[in-house]
C-alpha cells in the first residue's frame, strides 16, 4: 500500500543548530502537509505544499516539495527551545492522507 | 471562534466496560476525523465523515469500535467492551475541505485498567 517514510526518527541539536527532516512517498503526491505536535500536545497544522518544486518559508522554517511531488524536507535554521516537539508530514493521494511516523527534535541541554 | 472540542480530556475505565469518546467539530467544517495514538502504532486513521456520512473507516480495529456522526456538530467513538490494548490517546480533527488542513482537538487519554 502506500506510505510515507519519514527520517530521521529523533534528531538532538544543539540550540542554535538546523534541523531537517525529511518525507518520502512510495507514490506521486497531490499535495504534502505537516504538523507540529508539542510534548503532551495536539497536531497543529503548519502548512500545504501543492505544485512540483514548491518552496514555502515561515520564519525559520523552509519547506520544500520535491519535483517529482514524491518527497518533502522541513529544515528549522538556528533551533530554538520553542522548536521542541514532534514534526509529522501527511502525504495527500486518492483523496486520503498517509502520515509519516514523524519526526522528534529535542534540544540538547 | 472555539477549536475542536473534545470530551473528556482523561477517561479511567476497567476492562469490559463501555467506553464513549467525544467530539464537536469546528463549525462550518464539513470533515470529520477520529485518530488513536500510541508509542508503538504513531497516529492512527480511525474512521472520517464527510457530512456526517462515514467515507472511510477501513482504520477501525475491529468490531469492538464503532463511531457515529448524527449531526454536523457532534460525534462519539464508542468502544465497547474495552480492552487495556485501547489506551491510548484519541484526537478529533475537523477540516472543511477533506483530509487536508485539519484542525486538531486536544484528544482524550484513555486508560484501560
Amino acid at each position: 500500500g502506500q506510505q510515507v517514510m519519514q527520517i530521521p526518527q529523533y534528531q538532538h541539536v544543539q540550540e542554535g543548530e538546523d534541523f531537517t527532516t525529511y518525507c518520502n512517498s512510495s507514490t506521486t503526491l497531490s499535495n504534502i502537509q505537516w504538523y507540529k505536535q508539542r510534548p503532551g500536545g495536539h497536531p497543529v497544522f503548519l502548512i500545504q505544499l501543492v505544485k512540483s518544486g514548491e518552496v514555502k518559508k515561515q520564519k525559520r522554517l523552509t519547506f520544500q516539495f520535491g519535483e517529482a511531488k514524491k518527497n518533502s524536507s522541513l529544515h528549522i535554521t538556528a533551533t530554538q527551545t520553542t522548536d521542541v516537539g514532534t514534526y509529522f508530514c501527511a502525504g495527500g493521494s486518492n483523496y486520503q492522507l498517509i502520515w509519516g511516523a514523524g519526526t522528534k527534535l529535542i534540544i540538547k541541554p | 471562534d472555539a477549536g475542536v472540542i473534545q470530551s473528556p480530556r482523561h477517561e479511567v475505565t476497567e476492562m469490559g466496560q463501555e467506553v464513549t469518546l467525544r467530539c464537536k467539530p469546528i463549525s462550518g467544517h464539513d470533515y470529520l476525523f477520529w485518530y488513536r495514538q500510541t508509542m508503538m502504532r504513531g497516529l492512527e486513521l480511525l474512521i472520517y465523515f464527510n457530512n456526517n456520512v462515514p467515507i472511510d473507516d477501513s482504520g477501525m480495529p475491529e468490531d469492538r469500535f464503532s463511531a457515529k456522526m448524527p449531526n454536523a456538530s457532534f460525534s462519539t467513538l464508542k468502544i465497547q467492551p474495552s480492552e487495556p490494548r485501547d489506551s491510548a490517546v484519541y484526537f478529533c480533527a475537523s477540516s472543511p475541505i477533506g483530509p487536508h488542513e485539519q484542525y486538531f482537538g486536544p484528544g482524550t487519554r484513555l486508560t484501560v485498567t
